[in-house]
């Protein structure tokens, strides 16, 4: 029963370009969370989705970011014009009927030069 | 006030040992608590979740609610060198839709 997947699990970027991260939920899984964790910082919690809907995104950024999870392939966390404050490391969680019980992917970590 | 708080450490024990991990909240409306462990640049992994007050137990962890003191810990029996790892604490928060969660303990089990 495969877990979690996001890819790629390594982004380098230069400032100014786009970063598109993706995530596959676990089967069965019809809700997905986004979570960013800086260097010496607990992970934040970005947005929540489920299928074609995004249901919370109050720890989202005003501003670059934006989220998406269509009703067919993967969730799609992207940052337009990327700088350098955005290097972290960006996990994606999903989880069965019962929200509480998220389950984490590998993550992907984002440099940005 | 952050919402949740946890020791960053790190806490370093010898093998064998039995281990304490707590954390506080400032909330009293959370209901459900969970436990992830977390290797160096790895993803969290979820350890275990209780709900409301109690302990609950699953192998050589244990976790425990105190509502009345907004206190939980997570105790781990005969650390083993495989259990070290950041700690991480977590509460749904924001109607249920996410969690928030401490900082983590760093845990380093020697030999």
């Amino acid at each position: 029963n495969a877990g979690v997947m996001q890819n790629p699990r390594h982004l380098v970027r230069r400032r100014g370009q786009e970063a598109r991260l993706r995530c596959s939920p676990m089967k069965g899984h019809s809700h997905v969370y986004w979570y960013r964790q800086l260097p010496e910082e607990g992970l934040k919690f970005m947005v929540y989705l489920q299928k074609e809907n995004i249901i919370d995104e109050s720890g989202m950024p005003k501003e670059r970011f934006s989220a998406e999870f269509p009703k067919e392939g993967p969730s799609i966390l992207r940052i337009q014009q990327v700088v350098r404050g955005d290097s972290a490391a960006y996990f994606c969680a999903s989880s069965p009927n019962v929200p509480y019980e998220q389950y984490f992917g590998p993550g992907t970590r984002l440099t940005v030069t | 006030q952050k919402e949740v708080e946890q020791d960053p450490g790190p806490l370093s024990v010898p093998e064998g040992a039995i281990v304490s991990l707590n954390c506080t909240y400032s909330n009293s409306a959370f209901q459900y608590f969970m436990w992830y462990r977390q290797y160096s640049r790895k993803g969290p992994e979820l350890l275990m979740y209780t709900y409301s007050s109690g302990n609950k137990e699953d192998g050589r962890f244990t976790a425990q609610v105190d509502k009345s003191s907004k206190y939980i810990s997570l105790f781990i029996r005969d650390s083993q060198p495989s259990d070290s790892a950041t700690y991480l604490c977590a509460m749904p928060t924001g109607g249920g839709n996410k969690l928030t969660f401490g900082t983590g303990t760093q845990l380093k089990v020697e030999l």
